[in-house]
C-alpha cells in the first residue's frame, strides 16, 4: 500500500536555528498538509497546500513558517527560527481529493 | 465549548468486550467525519470514515448524528491490538482541515 513518507525521523536543534522537515506524499494525491501534536495534546493542523499554493494556514503558521514542493515528489516545512515551543511531532499528510487524509509517520523535533 | 470534544478515557476491558467510545463537534457545518486510531507516538491511521447512514467495518461500526452533532464508534469483540487512542476528526465543507480531538485511550487486556 502506498505511503508518506517522512525525513528525519528525529530532529535535534539548537534554539534559533532554521530547520527542514522533509515529506514525500502519496504520488498520485494532489492535497498535502502539515500537522503538529505537542507531547501529550491533540493533533493541529498547520497548512495545507494545493496547486502550488497555500489554501489554507492556521493560527499556528505564523511568518517563521513556510512550507515548498521544490520538485514533483518532495514537500517541505521550513522553520526559520526555532523556539522551544516549537518541540513536537510534525506529522505530514496527503489526500487525493480534501478527505481522507493520509499521514506519515512523523518528525520528532526537539528544540534545545 | 472545545471543537471536537471527547471522553479521554482510558477504558480498560478485557479481550471479547464491546466497547463504545462518543464524540461531540462543535461547528454545525462539519461535512466530513473520520474515526482515527493512534498508537503511542505513532501517527494517525485512519480506521473509518463515519457516514450519515451510519457504517460498519467488520468489527468496527460507526454512527453519526448530526441532529445532535454527536458521532460514536462500537467496537465488538475486542482484540489486544485494538489498544489504542481513538481519535475522532471532522472536517468543514469546501475545507481541508481536519479537526481532531484529543482521543479516548482503549487498553485491551487478557
Amino acid at each position: 500500500e502506498p505511503e508518506v513518507t517522512q525525513t528525519p525521523s528525529h530532529q535535534v536543534t539548537q534554539m534559533g536555528q532554521e530547520v527542514i522537515l522533509r515529506c514525500v506524499p502519496i504520488s498520485n494525491h494532489l492535497y498535502f498538509y502539515w500537522y503538529r501534536q505537542i507531547l501529550g495534546q491533540k493533533v493541529e493542523f498547520l497548512v495545507s497546500f494545493y496547486n502550488n499554493e497555500i489554501s489554507e494556514k492556521s493560527e499556528i503558521f505564523d511568518d517563521q513558517f513556510s512550507v515548498e514542493r521544490p520538485d514533483g515528489s518532495n514537500f517541505t516545512l521550513k522553520i526559520r527560527s526555532t523556539k522551544l515551543e516549537d518541540s513536537a511531532m510534525y506529522f505530514c499528510a496527503s489526500s487525493e481529493r480534501t478527505s481522507p487524509q493520509h499521514f506519515g509517520d512523523g518528525t520528532r523535533l526537539s528544540i534545545l | 465549548r472545545k471543537e471536537v470534544e471527547q471522553d479521554p478515557g482510558p477504558f480498560n476491558v478485557p479481550e471479547g468486550a464491546t466497547v463504545a467510545f462518543n464524540c461531540t463537534y462543535s461547528n454545525s457545518a462539519s461535512q466530513s467525519f473520520f474515526w482515527y486510531r493512534q498508537d503511542c507516538r505513532k501517527e494517525p491511521k485512519l480506521l473509518m470514515s463515519v457516514y450519515s447512514s451510519g457504517n460498519e467495518d467488520g468489527r468496527f461500526t460507526a454512527q453519526l448524528n448530526r441532529a445532535s452533532q454527536y458521532i460514536s464508534l462500537l467496537i465488538r469483540d475486542s482484540k489486544l491490538s485494538d489498544s489504542a487512542t481513538y481519535l475522532c476528526v471532522v472536517n468543514k465543507s469546501g475545507y481541508s482541515t481536519l479537526t481532531f480531538g484529543k482521543g479516548t485511550m482503549l487498553l485491551v487486556s487478557p
